[in-house]
């Protein structure tokens, strides 16, 4: 059974600092990997994913990474704003035709002005 | 892109009485759409698997009397929560997606508060 873990459970940094969020999986026979971010009382927002044929994917101040030989992702954000305010959910989809996704428990993450 | 919509996004009801949820995919056709249920301070966890024109698949100890799932049509998969408890009161979420591989859209969640 795939268990995803997320490290730090939270996380607060100045504004302008780079950041790295950890998430890790104990199967690494994942079809892809997808960061999400989410706001309080709010769904989902997908913010980038990667097939299990990648290793990284980027988008604006965002790159995700992707080693599955490791079993780890990380997410890395440049430049934060106060705005990135939010907690960040990593899924791993195990594919097999199941279309599951195993979601670790997420980073909040606070951007101190 | 793929945009899930889902509704309402806050329901309070009495204990009880039975609240359907609503999750439409708006641009595109869904044969599966997948209910999560997420209390406060934990990750999301799979409820069921909702299959067009067929049965919903439920996780192991989720009670499918009380947790109905319709999927009569494409764009369209409903949750109704039966008989509603205070510990029912919970964050739901949908999503669906185009094929697994593309990744998957999540509706913006409904609050579910029973009194």
């Amino acid at each position: 059974k795939q268990e995803v873990t997320q490290i730090p459970a939270a996380l607060s940094v100045p504004e302008g600092e780079n950041l790295v969020l950890n998430c890790s999986f104990t199967d690494s026979a994942i079809y892809n990997l997808q960061w999400f971010r989410q706001d309080p009382g709010k769904g989902l927002t997908s913010l980038l994913l990667i097939q299990s044929s990648q290793r990284e994917q980027t988008s604006g101040r965002l790159n995700a990474s992707l080693d599955k030989s490791s079993g780890r992702s990380t997410l890395y954000i440049a430049a934060s704003q106060p705005g990135d305010s939010a907690t960040y959910l990593c899924a791993a989809y195990s594919g097999a035709g199941s279309y599951q996704l195993t979601f670790g428990k997420g980073t909040k993450l606070s951007v101190i002005p | 892109g793929a945009v899930v919509s889902q509704h309402p996004s806050w329901v309070i009801c009495k204990s009880g009485t039975s609240v359907k949820i609503e999750c439409r995919s708006l641009d595109f056709q869904a044969t599966t759409m997948f209910w999560y249920r997420q209390f406060p301070k934990q990750s999301l966890m799979l409820m069921a698997t909702s299959n067009e024109g067929s049965k919903a698949t439920y996780e192991q100890g989720v009670e499918k009397d009380k947790f109905l799932i319709n999927h009569a049509s494409l764009t369209l998969s409903t949750l109704t929560v039966t008989s509603a408890h205070p510990e029912d009161s919970s964050f739901y979420i949908c999503s669906a997606s185009v094929t697994g591989a593309y990744g998957y859209t999540f509706g913006s969640g409904t609050r579910l508060t029973v009194v």
